[in-house]
């Protein structure tokens, strides 16, 4: 099993482009979701889904789309991009509520 | 709403104890605890539930008082491998799978 998938590993943007992160995991799990790392800000919800074709916001979800064709891929896709969405982002999945997330390895996506 | 942790940092000498606190102002479902090395992904240490049941790592205990919605990480005789940064995430219930996390604790253990 490869776990949670993450790519790129690295991505650098100018303001205003758009592009698509990519998470996909092999576990069968339900629930799955994208957060964002800031220095100081610990990890900050931006979407998740409890299941094919239901999303919904977290804490941080402005200039961020996402959906849920099938139970492996969740996709993050910028709109355009800014210097604040400078993050690190991570995607994660669970089977169930109150079981443990499985992390991705991170994209570290810079915009200038 | 992010769960406030404390303390914000704490550095240890090896063999050294250290708590690490997590408190909300909702009612809380369920409490999870992550440590973090630098560069790398977040990773499961331990879930404590409504209930009090608890589910994880031999080394580390902890603790979940629902009537205050607060969570205590126990970190005993530290080793050098406990350097971290330590999160907690707190699930309310319901319907919806939603987990909000704190801003960390970052645990330093020098030899």
């Amino acid at each position: 099993n490869a776990g949670v998938t993450q790519t790129p590993k690295f991505q650098v943007l100018k303001t205003g482009q758009s592009m698509t992160l990519q998470c996909a995991q092999d576990m069968n799990h339900e629930y799955m979701s994208w957060y964002r790392q800031d220095p100081g800000m610990g990890l900050r919800l931006i979407h998740y889904s409890v299941g094919a074709g239901i999303t919904d916001q977290g804490e941080v979800p402005n200039g961020y789309n996402v959906s849920r064709s099938t139970t492996e891929d969740f996709p993050l896709r910028l709109l355009s991009a800014a210097p604040s969405q400078t993050s690190v982002y991570f995607c994660a999945s669970t089977p169930r509520s109150n079981s443990p997330l499985h992390f991705g390895n991170g994209t570290r996506l810079t915009v200038t | 709403q992010q769960p406030v942790q404390s303390p914000q940092a704490v550095i240890l000498r090896e063999g050294e104890d250290a708590v690490i606190n997590c408190s909300s102002s909702k009612a809380l479902y369920s409490v999870h605890w992550y440590r973090q090395k630098h560069g790398e992904a977040p990773v499961f240490l331990m879930i404590l539930l409504k209930g009090g049941e608890q589910k994880g790592h031999e080394k580390i205990s902890a603790s979940f008082n629902e009537k205050k919605q607060q969570s205590s990480l126990y970190l005993t005789a530290s080793q050098l491998s406990y350097s971290g940064t330590y999160f907690c995430g707190t699930e309310r219930g319901g319907s919806n799978y939603k987990l909000t996390f704190g801003k960390g604790t970052l645990l330093t253990v020098n030899p």
